[in-house]
């Protein structure tokens, strides 16, 4: 167990609806990273918080958006899916800017 | 645009073999190299390297950062199966950038 957890782990959707993945960082960690991985693109960076701010945005759909919680905990909302989104998503913790953690991720597939 | 460049894309060994995987990279604001191993999951973290020329080593893995040629390499010595699995390496760009750029990752297979 990393310290990182992120719920659910196996989702299955419809094209065009919307979902809510949830992530808990590390106990300390301020800063979350959002992550996708697909089999072409490998792992890309999707959108970094901070202590409840948005840090940097990377490779992020606008049907895509992230928040992060008073209590740390941070949310990847996906809307309008399409088949294209169907990947693994991660999310890490840090301290500041090092010593990254990776959740175990979400499994979402849209059909 | 940023670049991290993982070589070879795959590599087939047997067990005991010594494999190095390479990584190559161009970016802004280079602040560190870091590599993870993936096995089925999660990506777990292997070593973070920010000075030139020093080695760093955890069992038979090593690892070491070229700063002036832009590229590490990963050394496994006398490879098990259970080190099958794709190993990352990802260049932290400092936070502004979205910090960890990664590479396609290597896939290893060992052989009993």
């Amino acid at each position: 167990d990393s310290g990182v957890t992120q719920t659910p782990k196996h989702l299955i959707t419809a094209t065009g609806q919307r979902v809510t993945l949830r992530c808990s960082p590390r106990s300390g960690d301020l800063s979350v990273y959002w992550y996708q991985q697909s089999l072409d693109q490998g792992l890309q960076f999707l959108i970094q918080y901070y202590n409840g701010e948005e840090r940097a945005k990377g490779n992020i759909l606008e049907r895509f958006s992230a928040q992060q919680f008073p209590d740390l905990h941070s949310e990847l909302n996906l809307s309008s899916l399409e088949l294209g989104d169907s990947a693994l998503y991660f999310c890490a913790s840090s301290v500041g800017g090092s010593g990254y953690t990776f959740g175990s991720g979400t499994r979402l597939t849209v059909v | 645009e940023d670049k991290v460049v993982q070589s070879p894309l795959s590599l087939v060994v047997h067990e005991g073999d010594t494999v190095t995987l390479n990584c190559s990279y161009e970016v802004t604001n280079f602040r560190s190299l870091l590599w993870y191993k993936q096995e089925k999951k999660a990506p777990t973290f292997l070593f973070m390297l920010t000075s030139s020329g020093i080695e760093k080593k955890s069992g038979r893995l090593s690892s070491i950062l070229d700063k002036k040629e832009l590229f590490s390499i990963l050394n496994i010595t006398a490879t098990q199966t259970g080190d099958s699995a794709v190993y990352l390496c990802a260049v932290d760009r400092g936070s502004t950038l979205g910090r960890l750029y990664f590479g396609r990752g290597t896939q290893l297979t060992v052989w009993p």
